[in-house]
């Protein structure tokens, strides 16, 4: 049980273009995920918290209009980057908690971005 | 500073050794979650602890919790090739239910056979 998954697993895009990342959580309800932004060799920056029926909370220093969240429903949420560049080249990771087991994040699997 | 400090930044042991992680902050933990990652993956959730000088194991990994609740170390005996990767502590600085997590820097861990 509390599997999350994540889609795409890798994207490459061009410069100026929006990406869509999507975060599943496969067998739980979740009415609240996390996302973080992972640098090389580096550790997890919170990015923002997504909870379901809501706005997200943007962390301090992340702009919501170039991080656009959803959380329309209790399984999905989806993070679109828009007007990609290549600084926002990253690894992105969404954490999502199931409520009824405990306070838990599990997390996806990551998707890499590279924005040429 | 870091609020959540880690270390050590990497480890190098030879397989069969023992070795510990340690884990601090200056605040008081409200929850504290130890994570495993391999490089470009995601996280694998391994222990969450709790309570002040809660000690939990799984196979051969401990995780413990100080009294005050500031400090988590978490412990790994025998250990494997299987073990390498890198550990991440995760804690959750506000009593808040948002439960938001704060990681620490990580630990990478290599096992040498």
């Amino acid at each position: 049980g509390a599997v999350v998954s994540q889609h795409p697993s890798r994207v490459i895009c061009k410069s100026g273009t929006s990406v869509k990342i999507e975060c599943r959580s496969l067998d739980f309800q979740a009415t609240t995920m996390f996302w973080y932004r992972q640098f090389p060799k580096k550790s997890l920056m919170l990015m923002a918290t997504s909870n379901e029926g809501s706005k997200a909370t943007y962390e301090q220093g992340v702009e919501k209009d170039k991080f656009l969240i959803n959380h329309a429903s209790l399984t999905l949420s989806t993070l679109t980057v828009t007007s990609a560049h290549p600084e926002d080249s990253s690894f992105y990771i969404c954490s999502a908690r199931d409520y009824q087991r405990d306070e838990t994040q599990y997390f996806g699997p990551g998707t890499r971005l590279l924005v040429l | 500073s870091q609020e959540l400090e880690q270390s050590p930044q990497s480890l190098i042991v030879q397989e069969g050794k023992n070795l510990t992680i340690n884990c601090t902050s200056s605040k008081t933990l409200y929850g504290l979650y130890w994570y495993k990652q391999k490089y470009g993956e995601g996280l694998i959730f391994l222990m969450m602890l709790q309570k002040g000088g809660e000690e939990k194991s799984h196979e051969k990994i401990t995780a413990k919790l100080d009294e005050k609740k500031q400090q988590s170390s978490l412990h790994i005996t025998a250990s494997q090739p299987s073990h390498a990767g890198i550990y991440l502590c995760g804690a959750a600085l506000s009593s808040g239910s948002a439960r938001q997590l704060t990681f620490g820097s990580g630990t990478q861990l290599t096992v040498l056979p």
